[in-house]
């Protein structure tokens, strides 16, 4: 079964602190995808990045940056330079790479991680 | 801009009374799907269609029916909405299922 754990239900951190926003998963396949979405206070999940289980590369993106460690079974977030609209739910999600078509594209997500950023 | 949109943002019904969300999309992505978010939780997805393909998740309550009538709509029907359905719906679209979903804005439902 495919489960994603997001341990940090609440962080907090003041403007310009680095924060890293932890997810583990777990999973038997051995392909399969990992997300993260965002989802400020107006409630639309905005998507982040995808990630291919094939695919170890550590990924940057202005503030953001994702490292992925099969070792770990860990595709941790991390924020640099936080920012006050850097506040939002953060979701970190899994899904099957193959399989059956009831299962194909579903997305397995953690709980959630609340991020606020104090000016 | 391509989008995912849904209308209407908040929806008050009454206990039993049937309610209609949209969903529309100009990705021309051939899956859509509809979740359901509670407070402090998760989405949990009820069900999506590969272009008319359906699939309904194993606990999706009968209550809560979909209709696709071509790639740029879907509806979600809450036949008899009873206090616990109160929740945002968020509908999403992908490519295909090895792909991203892109999430409208959501409908927050409200039942009296």
């Amino acid at each position: 079964a495919q489960k994603v754990t997001q341990a940090q239900t609440e962080i907090s951190v003041v403007e310009k602190e680095d924060v890293t926003l932890d997810c583990v998963y777990e999973t038997r396949d051995t392909t399969y995808y990992l997300f993260w979405y965002k989802q400020p206070p107006s409630g639309e999940l905005v998507f982040l990045i995808r990630r291919n289980s094939f695919d170890e590369q550590n990924e940057i993106s202005g503030r953001y940056s994702w490292n992925f460690q099969k070792s770990t079974s860990s595709f941790n977030f991390t924020i640099t330079a936080s920012q006050v609209v850097d506040s939002a739910v953060y979701f970190c999600a899994l899904s099957e790479a193959q399989g059956r078509v009831t299962t194909l594209g579903r997305l397995y997500f953690g709980r959630g991680t609340q991020l606020t950023v104090w000016p | 801009d391509a989008m995912v949109i849904q209308n209407p943002r908040y929806q008050v019904t009454q206990f039993g009374k049937p309610v209609t969300l949209s969903c529309s999309q100009t990705l021309n992505h051939n899956v859509m799907y509809w979740y359901q978010q509670k407070s402090s939780q998760a989405p949990k997805l009820l069900f999506h269609y590969y272009d008319k393909d359906f699939n309904n998740e194993a606990d999706t309550p009968d209550n809560f029916q979909s209709r696709r009538p071509n790639t740029s709509f879907c509806f979600l029907d809450i036949r008899s909405p009873g206090l616990g359905d109160a929740a945002m719906y968020l509908c999403a679209t992908s490519e295909g299922f090895r792909y991203e979903q892109y999430f409208g804005p959501g409908t927050r439902l409200t039942v009296t």
